[in-house]
């Protein structure tokens, strides 16, 4: 099956530092990854669409100066969280989409998660 | 925009069968994903239905209705690893990204 890695996993860093989380399709090429974010016991919330070769599509309310996504090429998505605060502490989840598989031909699979703190 | 509700709980015994129903409202309808989560890891997708009809696989279908704006999950012959949140996930027919429901959270007791 498809397989999507992210990294770091888990990372603590202080108040008004910058977080980078790598997200990497493993297996197939992926020209659109997508960045979520998750709350304690809460669905997922869509932050922004990443595409290969092209500026991040933005999810209303999302800043997009603060949390940089760069698509750099067709494996591999980033997202920098800028001057990080407490506030920013959460599950960030990455995804993928695959354009055909075993997933009904269009399926986003996703990376095992980030968990941020911000000391 | 999505609107999709699906029940916060449910509790079943080890070997039963459990159905989480969705229900969608939406303004561009292009296909219905289940997911399973467990809690501190990342969505596994679980299934995917675009037509109307049941989708089979294995322990877990999935059933959707577009006219209706309904989908449900059934979990047969539950296991304690079945324990998790179920979310249904609806993508937009225009860009194909996916609103999440609020996520069903399934405990499977002994």
């Amino acid at each position: 099956g498809a397989v999507v890695s992210q990294h770091p996993s888990r990372v603590i860093c202080k108040s008004g530092t910058s977080v980078k989380i790598e997200c990497r399709s493993l297996d197939f090429q992926a020209t659109t990854m997508f960045w979520y974010r998750q709350f304690p016991k809460k669905s997922l919330m869509l932050m922004a669409t990443s595409n290969e070769g092209s500026k991040a599509t933005y999810e209303q309310g999302v800043e997009k100066d603060k949390f940089l996504i760069n698509h750099a090429s067709l494996t591999l998505s980033t997202l920098t969280v800028t001057s990080a605060h407490p506030e920013d502490s959460s599950f960030y989840i990455c995804s993928a989409r695959r354009l055909s598989g075993t997933g009904g031909g269009d399926t986003q699979y996703f990376g095992p998660g980030t968990r941020l703190t911000v000391l | 925009g999505q609107n999709i509700d699906q029940p916060t709980e449910m509790t079943a015994t080890e070997g039963a069968i459990v159905q989480i129903n969705c229900t969608y409202q939406t303004s561009g309808f292009n296909g219905l994903f289940w997911y399973q989560q467990h809690a501190g890891e990342a969505p596994t997708f679980l299934s995917y239905n675009v037509l109307d009809g049941l989708e089979e696989k294995g322990r877990f279908s999935s059933f959707l209705s577009r006219s209706k704006g309904y989908s449900y999950l059934l979990l047969k012959e539950l296991q304690m690893k079945d324990s998790a949140s179920y979310l249904c996930a609806v993508r937009d027919r225009g860009d194909y990204k996916l609103s999440f429901g609020a996520g069903t959270t399934v405990t499977v007791r002994a």
